[in-house]
C-alpha cells in the first residue's frame, strides 16, 4: 500500500515564527487536502491543495495565514505563518488516489506554539 | 455548508456487547459517508464507508447503515473487543474529491 509521509512529526515553535509542513506520497494522487485537529477535537478542513494552482480555502482559513503549495502529484506543503498559541494543533494531510475514492491520512504534525 | 452531528460523545460498553454510534447530516447532496477510527496519537484510519446508493454495508464485525430520507447514518460494532477502544469519527462528502466534513467524534471504551 502507498506511503504518506509528513514532516516534521512534531515541533515546538516560538510565537511569531512560521513552520512549513511537508506531505510526500510515494505514488501519484488525484486530490490532496490539509486538515487541522485541535486538541481533543474533530478534524476541520483547511484547504484543498491544487496541483499547479492556488489552493482552495475553506471558510475561516486564508492564504496569508496558511499558504499551501502543490508543485506536483505527489507532494504538498502547508505553512503556518506568524504563529500564535491558538495555532497549536495537529495538522494532517489527506490524499485521494483516485477521484471519489477513500481518503487516507498522513501521520500528522503535532505543533505546539509557545 | 454541510454540518455533521455525532452522538454519543462517549460510549462505554462491556467486552462482547454491541456499540452503536449515530450521525446526522444536513446537506442532502452528500453522497459519501466514511467512518474513521483514531487511536491515541495515531492518524485516522478508514474502517468502513458507504455511498448513497446503498442502504447498508457490512465488514465482519462492523456495519454501517444509511437512511437518506432522514439524513442519518450509523456505525454498528458487534462483539466488541478491547482493541476497539478509540475515537470514532463519522464524515460526509458531496463527492467530486472527498472534501470531508467530520462529526465531533465518539470516544468508545470497551471494558473487560
Amino acid at each position: 500500500s502507498a506511503v504518506i509521509s509528513q514532516k516534521p512529526s512534531r515541533d515546538i515553535c516560538q510565537r511569531g515564527t512560521s513552520l512549513t509542513i511537508q506531505c510526500q506520497v510515494d505514488s501519484q494522487v488525484t486530490m490532496m487536502f490539509w486538515y487541522r485537529q485541535q486538541p481533543g477535537q474533530s478534524l476541520t478542513l483547511i484547504a484543498t491543495a491544487n496541483q499547479g494552482s492556488e489552493a482552495t480555502y475553506e471558510s475561516g482559513f486564508v492564504i496569508d495565514k496558511f499558504p499551501i503549495s502543490r508543485p506536483n502529484l505527489t507532494f504538498s506543503t502547508l505553512t503556518v505563518s506568524n504563529m500564535s498559541p491558538e495555532d497549536s494543533s495537529i495538522y494532517l494531510c489527506s490524499v485521494e488516489f483516485r477521484l471519489d475514492t477513500e481518503a487516507f491520512f498522513g501521520q500528522g504534525t503535532r505543533l505546539t506554539v509557545v | 455548508g454541510e454540518n455533521v452531528e455525532q452522538h454519543p460523545s462517549t460510549l462505554s460498553v462491556q467486552e462482547g456487547d454491541s456499540a452503536v454510534i449515530k450521525c446526522t447530516y444536513s446537506d442532502s447532496a452528500s453522497n459519501y459517508f466514511p467512518w474513521y477510527k483514531q487511536e491515541l496519537g495515531k492518524r485516522p484510519q478508514l474502517i468502513i464507508d458507504i455511498r448513497s446508493n446503498v442502504g447498508e454495508k457490512k465488514d465482519q464485525r462492523i456495519a454501517v447503515t444509511l437512511n437518506k430520507t432522514a439524513k442519518h447514518f450509523s456505525l454498528h460494532i458487534t462483539e466488541t473487543q478491547p482493541e476497539d477502544s478509540a475515537v470514532y469519527f463519522c464524515a460526509a462528502s458531496t463527492g467530486g474529491g472527498n472534501k470531508l466534513t467530520f462529526g465531533t467524534g465518539t470516544q468508545l471504551k470497551v471494558e473487560l
